[in-house]
């Protein structure tokens, strides 16, 4: 049950677009299209951007996406806002039936 | 509206107890798997347990099997953490979740493990 690897940190300035990786193995995020992306800012509760892959739950802005190949899935912010500053993380379900995140990412708006 | 109440964290001695307790409301309560997720300080999220709409399946992370028991009662819309031989490592906040995916999740309750 290793975390699945997301870089650090990641910053852009407003109106450009960033893309967040989350790299795991053929037991989670190659295996399962159950990748799900939350956002966090701090001293709050994660809050669900992207499930299954690609799907944006309902009130959740069009800048948010997902994506995957092979083993890595990524998230893209497009048009980035002040507001998106905050951590990111990737989780997926795994061949054990269990739940894996990453380490998270610390996203940065200049 | 979906509601999610963590209560029973708090202050605990190395290899002590705890109950943690998760009341939920404005859904259908028995119909959805449920998790536990916690927060070390500082740190990032960890899955710690899951149960089905039933009960009758329950999936752990390694590091809390046979110290750690999720339960639920769906005639009280309630789900639980059972957290025995505690440790300095378990202190968190401890979050619940609906799931799957993990769409809402409770404000979450602090565990503090120190003597």
């Amino acid at each position: 049950q290793s975390a699945l690897t997301q870089p650090a940190s990641v910053s852009g300035s407003p109106g450009q677009s960033i893309t967040i990786s989350c790299t795991g193995t053929s037991s989670d995020v190659g295996g399962y299209n159950y990748v799900s992306w939350y956002q966090q800012h701090p001293g709050k509760a994660p809050k669900l951007m992207i499930y299954d892959v690609s799907n944006r739950p309902s009130g959740v802005s069009n800048r948010f996406s997902g994506s995957k190949f092979g083993n890595t899935a990524s998230l893209t912010i497009s048009g980035l806002q002040a507001e998106d500053e905050a951590d990111y993380y990737c989780s997926s379900y795994t061949s054990s039936s269990t739940v894996v995140f990453g380490g998270g990412t610390k996203l940065t708006v200049l | 509206e979906v509601q999610l109440v963590e209560s029973g964290g708090g202050l605990v001695q190395p290899g002590g107890s705890l109950r943690l307790s998760c009341a939920a409301s404005g859904f259908t309560f028995s119909s959805y798997w449920m998790s536990w997720v916690r927060q070390a300080p500082g740190k990032g999220l960890e899955w710690v347990a899951n149960i089905k709409q039933d009960g009758s399946e329950k999936y752990y992370v390694d590091s809390v099997k046979g110290r750690f028991t999720i339960s639920r009662d769906n005639a009280k819309n309630s789900l639980y953490l059972q957290m025995n031989s505690l440790r300095a490592e378990d202190t968190a906040v401890y979050y619940c979740a609906r799931d799957a995916p993990m769409d809402y999740w409770g404000q979450g309750t602090l565990v503090t493990v120190s003597s």
